[in-house]
């Protein structure tokens, strides 16, 4: 069965601090997808990123950057510089090939001015 | 850019009653789903539906629930007898036909209250 662990809880940073999210995730299945969204306060999911099991390459988007490592089951997403507007929780997510998506219990993070 | 619609964006109940939950998923879209958050906590998978047929359900997903796609563009759940541990956000989402880490596109969500 499909699992995903985001060990931290809660997270606070104050702001322009860099900050990293685990997930690590469990899975039997060959073909693979990983996820990351963002629910900010107002509840919504915001999709930030998916990944392939096939593409292990690392991925920037502006402040925000993704490792994602087979060996290690992995997938972390960095924040750079972080703003007072990533606070937020954080979800990973996993879908196997037949299977939904399942995701990880959240990492709040906090961004301090 | 398209969007899944979700309807009331927050309903009060009584316990006991009976709730639909409204979606109108994205038109092109084959596979629907439901997931649920209790307040503060994880995100959990309810129920698939292809074809006009539940193709996965969780054990959240008892004979309280029941899902619907009435016609061609919506997609209800339907709560049987609401009880207070019900009350949470329920999403749901949509994606296209492919493989299944595509497409996947979430509602902002009605916010269930059962009192």
């Amino acid at each position: 069965a499909q699992k995903v662990t985001q060990a931290q809880t809660e997270i606070s940073v104050v702001e322009k601090e860099d900050v990293t999210l685990d997930c690590v995730y469990e899975t039997r299945d060959t073909t693979y997808y990983l996820f990351w969204y963002k629910q900010p306060p107002s509840g919504e999911l915001v999709f930030l990123i998916r990944r392939n099991s096939f593409d292990e390459q690392n991925e920037i988007s502006g402040r925000y950057s993704w490792n994602f490592q087979k060996s290690t089951s992995s997938f972390n997403f960095t924040i750079t510089a972080s703003q007072v507007v990533d606070s937020a929780v954080y979800f990973c997510a996993l879908s196997e090939r037949n299977n939904d998506m399942r995701f990880g219990a959240g990492t709040r993070l906090t961004v301090k001015p | 850019e398209p969007e899944v619609t979700q309807t009331p964006s927050h309903q009060v109940t009584q316990m006991g009653q009976e709730v639909i939950l409204r979606c109108v998923p994205i038109s092109n879209h084959l596979y629907f789903y439901w997931y649920r958050q209790i307040l503060g906590q994880k995100v959990e998978f309810l129920v698939s539906f292809y074809n006009n047929e539940i193709s996965e359900k969780s054990e959240i997903f008892d004979d309280q629930f029941s899902v619907e796609r009435p016609d061609g563009s919506n997609f209800t759940l339907k709560i049987r007898s609401t009880k207070l541990e019900d009350s949470a956000m329920y999403f749901c989402a949509s994606r296209e036909r492919g493989p299944i880490g595509y497409g996947y596109t979430f509602g902002s969500g009605t916010r269930l209250t059962v009192v």
